[in-house]
Order: C-alpha cells, then sequence, then structure tokens
C-alpha cells in the first residue's frame, strides 16, 4: 500500500525561526512530489519536485527531494505569523491518484 | 478568473438526508476531483472524472455518487448522509492528471458538512 508520512503532525516557532519539515514516503511507481500550504480554506500548490538534489525555491520557502531515501523536506527561513498553515505532501503515483500525507500544522507566534 | 467554486459553503443535514454539493471550473480543466478532509487527516480521494462523460471511484466511494455531464461542472451527490460523511469536502481540477508536468491541483474553498 503506498503510504506518505510527514512529520512532526504540528510545530510551534517564533517568528524570525526556520524550520524543517519532513515528508516520507513508500510508494511503487514514483513520478513526483508536491507540497502544498493550507491556510483556512483551500490548499495552494507550492512546489513540484520530480528529481534528486535539485532545490525548489520561492522566496524564504525551499524544498528538495532525495529520491534514494524516499522523502523531501520543505524548508522555511526567517518565518512569519503568515506562515501559519498546514503543509501537506503529496505523492503523485502512475496510475494511482494522489497520496496525500496527514501533514503538519505549524504555528509561529509573534 | 473563478478558478474552481464550489457551493454551499456550509451545510447541516439530518441522518438519511439527501444533498449535492456543487463544483464548477471555469479553467477549462478536463480533470476534476473530489476530496474529503477529516480533522487531522489528509485528503481522500472520493471520485474523480478525466473527462466530460467519464467518472471513475476514487480511495472512499461508498456513499456518493457523481456525474460529469459538462466539462465545467462536477457535481457531488449524497443519497443517505451518515455521521461518518461528516467532514470538509474539497472539489479541485488540474489541465493535467493530477501532479503531472507542471500541472498543480487548482482547489475550491470547501464545503463543511456535518450530518447529525
Amino acid at each position: 500500500e503506498d503510504k506518505v508520512v510527514q512529520s512532526p503532525l504540528s510545530l510551534v516557532v517564533h517568528e524570525g525561526d526556520t524550520v524543517t519539515l519532513n515528508c516520507s514516503y513508500e510508494v511503487t511507481n514514483f513520478r513526483s512530489l508536491l507540497w502544498y500550504k493550507q491556510e483556512k480554506k483551500a490548499p495552494t500548490f507550492l512546489f513540484m519536485l520530480t528529481s534528486s538534489g535539485i532545490e525548489k525555491k520561492s522566496g524564504r520557502l525551499s524544498s528538495i527531494l532525495d529520491k534514494k531515501e524516499l522523502f523531501s523536506i520543505l524548508n522555511i527561513t526567517a518565518t512569519q505569523t503568515g506562515d501559519s498553515a498546514v503543509y501537506l505532501c503529496a505523492v503523485d503515483v502512475r496510475n494511482t491518484p494522489l497520496v496525500f500525507g496527514k501533514g503538519t500544522r505549524l504555528s509561529v507566534i509573534a | 478568473n473563478a478558478g474552481v467554486t464550489q457551493t454551499p459553503k456550509f451545510r447541516i443535514l439530518k441522518i438519511g438526508q439527501s444533498m449535492t454539493l456543487q463544483c464548477t471550473q471555469d479553467m477549462n480543466h478536463n480533470y476534476m476531483y473530489w476530496y474529503r478532509q477529516d480533522p487531522g487527516m489528509g485528503l481522500k480521494l472520493i471520485y474523480y472524472s478525466v473527462g466530460a462523460g467519464i467518472t471513475d471511484k476514487g480511495e472512499v466511494p461508498n456513499g456518493y455518487n457523481v456525474s460529469r455531464s459538462t466539462t465545467e461542472d462536477f457535481p457531488l451527490r449524497l443519497e443517505l448522509a451518515a455521521p461518518s460523511q461528516t467532514s470538509v469536502y474539497f472539489c479541485a481540477s488540474s489541465y493535467l492528471p493530477q501532479g503531472m508536468g507542471n500541472s498543480p491541483l487548482h482547489f475550491g474553498n470547501g464545503t463543511r458538512l456535518t450530518v447529525t
């Protein structure tokens, strides 16, 4: 059975801290890994990763994939209260629907 | 550009009632999906559609039905509501099959359903 495990499940940090969110997976026929940010409503797309070792970056957020060790990390530097959200990791597996992890709830306090 | 629009935003149903959750997208996406999200859990796929007239079951289809008569609309029907269907429901669409290429899912804002 394909599975995606995110850790930690929740995290509280102070503004300015750097956080690392983890996503490990066990799937057959891996195609890509995606990160989404979910605030109060709809998840919004952050990154799609298909190749090992190539960092994707958007402002203070960055992510990298390790296809040998089957995990990805999402880094957020200089966190702000607006970064508070649930971060979802999903793996695209050939011929099956996306497999989502349970998410990491990040709370950034001033 | 409206993107993916879901209605209603909230609904309370009694056990055994039926209702339809509406979803429409204006991006001309062929692929549409219905997910449910329970507290502390990830998104679970209920049904999906690869184009008008074609639907298929996802991971948790029991208790639900869908139809796809047009590219734009993908309604989700609950026939006999049960407390286990209390959840937040998200509709999504994509240009390519979910996650492929540079085609992430576009989500609606969700429908919070409570069955009592």
